[in-house]
């Protein structure tokens, strides 16, 4: 299996709802990263968790909340969403080459076809 | 500043005729590097990378791109376009002391049939 599978494929929300985007891999990769892409812009980096813990958070709002559950699965809670957030949110996942604290070899990231969000 | 640059938002190209896109990066050394296309409404695929070695990489769909260290440059080419090439192209560079990937602004690519 060499996909990462994102759901739902497109969500639709108001400002006071709650909700969450869902990521799956099985493809034993151990680091897994949220990026938020806008139209006609590249992907930028949101959070990044390797070996199941946060590793980096891009200074998102907090109404942002990643979870990590298990190595397989990341999801996103949404929660008092801006207009200004609709986008689409892609997540992706690689090995993570990280050894005894050290980056070695190079982030190769699978992404999956995104969830798109539109806050109302 | 450290930054990954693509100098052309847009270009159009006829049905087999060649591509070039063009990538240029400013790090202090020299980092992975990686091409990804998008379709639209898709996530992003890999078509290529860069770690070291032969600076002629080859990729899928017939892509290849040549690492120029002393243009601080990773274009990417194709020696035939197909209507499915259209799509947006980012250029990418992994900074080995980060958890990051970060990504040019793109080339979008309108093939004419």
């Amino acid at each position: 299996d060499t996909e990462v599978t994102q759901t739902p494929k497109h969500l639709v929300m108001g400002m006071t709802n709650k909700k969450s985007l869902k990521c799956e891999q099985h493809m034993g990769h151990r680091a897994m990263y949220w990026y938020k892409q806008k139209a006609k812009k590249p992907p930028e980096l949101m959070f990044v968790y390797s070996y199941e813990k946060l590793s980096i958070n891009e200074s998102v709002p907090s109404r942002f909340s990643p979870e990590c559950p298990n190595s397989s699965l990341l999801n996103l809670h949404l929660h008092a969403l801006q207009p200004e957030d609709s986008a689409l949110y892609l997540c992706a996942s690689s090995q993570d080459v990280r050894i005894q604290g050290e980056h070695s070899g190079a982030n190769v990231l699978t992404f999956g076809a995104g969830s798109r969000l539109t806050v109302l | 500043a450290q930054s990954v640059t693509q100098p052309d938002i847009h270009i159009t190209v006829s049905e087999g005729a060649s591509l070039e896109l063009r990538c240029n990066y400013s790090y202090g050394a020299t980092p992975y590097l990686f091409w990804y296309v998008q379709s639209p409404g898709q996530g992003l695929q890999l078509l290529l990378k860069y770690f070291s070695g032969d600076t002629l990489v080859q990729g899928i769909k017939g892509f290849e791109a040549e690492f120029k260290r002393s243009q601080s440059s990773f274009n990417l080419r194709k020696p035939s376009v197909h209507w499915s090439d259209a799509a947006e192209y980012f250029c990418a560079v992994d900074k080995t002391s980060y958890d990051k990937v970060i990504f040019g602004p793109g080339t979008s690519l309108s093939v004419i049939p």
